[in-house]
């Protein structure tokens, strides 16, 4: 069974830098064509992509926040961690991760999320 | 590069048929992703690659995409069904993936 699970800070400063780790269960990343995403939604809006690392090391990230994000994997600890800097209010949103799984007939990547995470809100103020 | 355009909103009879619609140029030449999300809880997965079911997913919940248009099809709803549906692409292009604006459907 999959799980995954979010944690970090739940209020940050103005200009500060944010570190969210996912942690999870249930399936490697070693394994070909597995990916974890990080998704966001900021209260009463809709779901925002933010960034994906594959088993592979490839990452891929939002290109409006692209400058600001870091994705990292360690498979020894089965965590992804998110790094976005100089937070803003407007980044105030719950956080998600979320399982990209490979199609079942090959190893290539599916690119859509089929669990997630429980989310974790992160809010920016002084 | 991608944007999903969906209605903000659809409202349907209790026991009618749901339609929530994602539109984007030549949407047909790509897989479309469905996640109903019910308030105060994470994203749930409902269709992959247009029509595909996950595990547990009622086949009420059917899709279709052709052309410019992909269709979320919701039958005989439920009271339970009440909830915010978001589509989802992978634009190979650009390899971002991208979401929806999201639809809330409200059940009558």
């Amino acid at each position: 069974q999959i799980t995954l699970k979010e944690s970090g800070p739940t209020l940050v400063k103005p200009t500060q830098t944010l570190t969210l780790t996912c942690t999870f269960s249930g399936f490697s990343l070693i394994t070909s064509g597995m990916g974890v995403g990080w998704i966001r939604q900021p209260p009463g809006k809709a779901l925002d992509w933010v960034a994906l690392v594959y088993w592979n090391d490839v990452k891929r990230y939002n290109p409006s926040l692209k400058s600001r994000l870091t994705i990292t994997k360690d498979t020894s600890k089965n965590q992804v961690v998110l790094t976005m800097t100089n937070m803003d209010p407007v980044d105030t949103a719950t956080y998600y991760c979320a399982h990209s799984p490979h199609y079942f007939e090959s190893v290539d990547p599916a690119h859509y999320f089929d669990f997630w995470g429980q989310g974790t809100l992160v809010t920016v103020s002084s | 590069s991608y944007v999903l355009t969906q209605p903000p909103s659809v409202s349907v009879a209790l026991g009618q048929t749901a339609r929530i619609t994602c539109g984007e140029d030549n949407i047909g030449g790509t897989g479309v992703h469905w996640y109903q999300q019910k308030p105060g809880q994470a994203p749930v997965l409902v269709l992959f690659d247009d029509s595909d079911r996950p595990s547990g997913i009622p086949e009420r919940f059917s899709g279709s995409n052709s052309g410019n248009k992909a269709t979320l099809t919701i039958s005989r709803v439920e009271a339970g069904d009440e909830a915010d549906y978001y589509c989802q692409v992978w634009d190979s292009v650009s390899d971002h993936v991208i979401f929806g604006g999201g639809t809330k459907l409200t059940v009558l």
